[in-house]
């Protein structure tokens, strides 16, 4: 097993266009998390899934921001008609019941 | 509200200086306390789970203790690989992590 991985690494797109990242979790773990960090400060929660069922959206995730995870498996990220105020770096986790494993981020720089 | 807070935010030592870095919190239901590294660019890095007071773990040069209101990060004899920073987060209900603002780390050689 790989870990978690993320796609894209960097995404550089102009303000007001739709971005969306995918995260794949470890293979076996039902639980998976969305944060989203800013330089300098720790990593927010946005939402996080249980198999297929978004349980708990963070007060942050605006009505702009969607996720999803069909069939429980892979989960995108969402953001419509971004602002400025998006840029950061989103990363997703995910866990069998324990300690959380993280990717390594999508980058979003929004111009 | 749920809060965490790590000091200090920046913390500059030589090679083989060892030091203590801290994480207080305030938290109804405690589920767990994690630490995690973070180099720049990637994702935290799991060190630590915590789940109650008095609870100690170690890890290579790395100790990690905690209490009712607290968590330390002891590093000793630290080297320059030690240098990232040291993220702090304490386990809600469903399992979403809150985490402080995170402990710069840099070790000279």
């Amino acid at each position: 097993d790989t870990g978690v991985s993320q796609d894209p690494r960097h995404k550089i797109t102009k303000r007001g266009q739709n971005v969306t990242f995918r995260c794949d979790p470890i293979s076996e773990h039902n639980r998976l998390y969305w944060y989203r960090q800013t330089l300098g400060q720790g990593p927010e929660f946005l939402t996080y899934f249980q198999n297929e069922a978004q349980l708990e959206k963070s007060r942050l995730l605006s009505d702009r921001f969607s996720a999803e995870r069909p069939k429980g498996s892979f989960s995108t990220l969402e953001i419509q008609r971004t602002e400025q105020g998006d840029s950061a770096m989103y990363l997703c986790a995910s866990t069998g019941g324990g300690e959380q494993y993280f990717g390594p981020g999508t980058r979003l720089t929004v111009t | 509200e749920d809060q965490v807070t790590q000091s200090p935010e920046a913390l500059r030592l030589q090679e083989g200086e060892s030091s203590s870095l801290n994480c207080s919190y305030t938290v109804s239901g405690l589920r767990g306390l994690f630490w995690y590294r973070q180099d720049p660019g990637k994702g935290p890095e799991f060190l630590f789970t915590l789940y109650s007071a008095g609870e100690e773990k170690e890890k290579e040069r790395l100790k990690a203790t905690l209490t009712k209101k607290e968590s330390f990060l002891h590093i000793t004899a630290p080297k320059p690989e030690d240098s990232a920073t040291y993220l702090c987060a304490v386990q809600r209900e469903g399992g979403k992590l809150i985490f402080g603002q995170g402990t710069e780390l840099s070790v000279k050689p």
